[in-house]
């Protein structure tokens, strides 16, 4: 499978833990994003990565998330001191630099808090 | 910023026809992108405009009004594997072409 891929698939924590999830993009991606989408709505975006470096940062993403992409190859995200409102699907998406289409989508990672 | 709409909910019979729309306000408009979800699955791409006009492929078109900050997809012969949420997207050249989605039309499909 050559797809975007995410780990866990789900993840059920209980408030003020931390969380760790992971994105592995199609090999020749170089712009890696991470989306949260929570039920009923679209998409929204978090934060994207141009090879290792991380160039935007959303407003919704508080100083209890963190995103890695360390060698341009997988990223992380970590939620720190989870919140019930952090529960949601968040997705992870990559795209060749260039190319005029489409990001491709992962399966996503749903996050419970409890 | 960037403001997306399309309608919540839309209910088609197997076989007919069914339009959504999608009206949009964007900076930095890099084109418009439709995507199918499924309920709980990842969104999977459907098409795809940056020029005004209809692009078809298959038993889905979508077109794009640039001017009226319009687009709409149209499914035809629609089938029951076809309920699914349709998901509304703008990309921004500006912000490294991240897409701002609307939220979403859910079609259901009866027999």
């Amino acid at each position: 499978d050559t797809g975007v891929s995410q780990n866990p698939r789900h993840k059920i924590t209980k408030r003020g833990q931390n969380v760790t999830f992971r994105c592995d993009p199609i090999s020749e991606h170089n712009r890696l994003y991470w989306y949260r989408q929570t039920l009923g709505q679209g998409p929204e975006f978090l934060t994207y990565f141009q090879n290792e470096a991380q160039l935007e940062k959303s407003r919704l993403l508080s100083d209890r998330f963190s995103a890695e992409r360390p060698k341009g190859s997988f990223s992380t995200l970590e939620i720190q001191r989870t919140e019930q409102g952090d529960s949601a699907m968040y997705l992870c998406a990559s795209s060749f630099r260039g190319d005029s289409r489409e990001q491709y989508f992962g399966p996503g990672t749903r996050l419970t808090v409890t | 910023g960037q403001n997306i709409d399309q309608p919540t909910e839309m209910t088609a019979t197997e076989g007919a026809i069914v339009q959504i729309n999608c009206t949009y306000q964007t900076s930095g408009f890099n084109g418009l992108f439709w995507y199918q979800q499924h309920a709980g699955e990842a969104p999977t791409f459907l098409s795809y405009n940056v020029l005004d006009g209809l692009e078809e492929k298959g038993r889905f078109s979508s077109f794009l009004s640039r001017s009226k900050g319009y687009s709409y997809l149209l499914l035809k012969e629609l089938q029951m594997k076809d309920s699914a949420s349709y998901l509304c997207a703008v990309r921004d050249q500006a912000a490294g072409n991240k897409l701002t989605f609307g939220g979403g039309t859910r079609v259901l499909v009866k027999p």
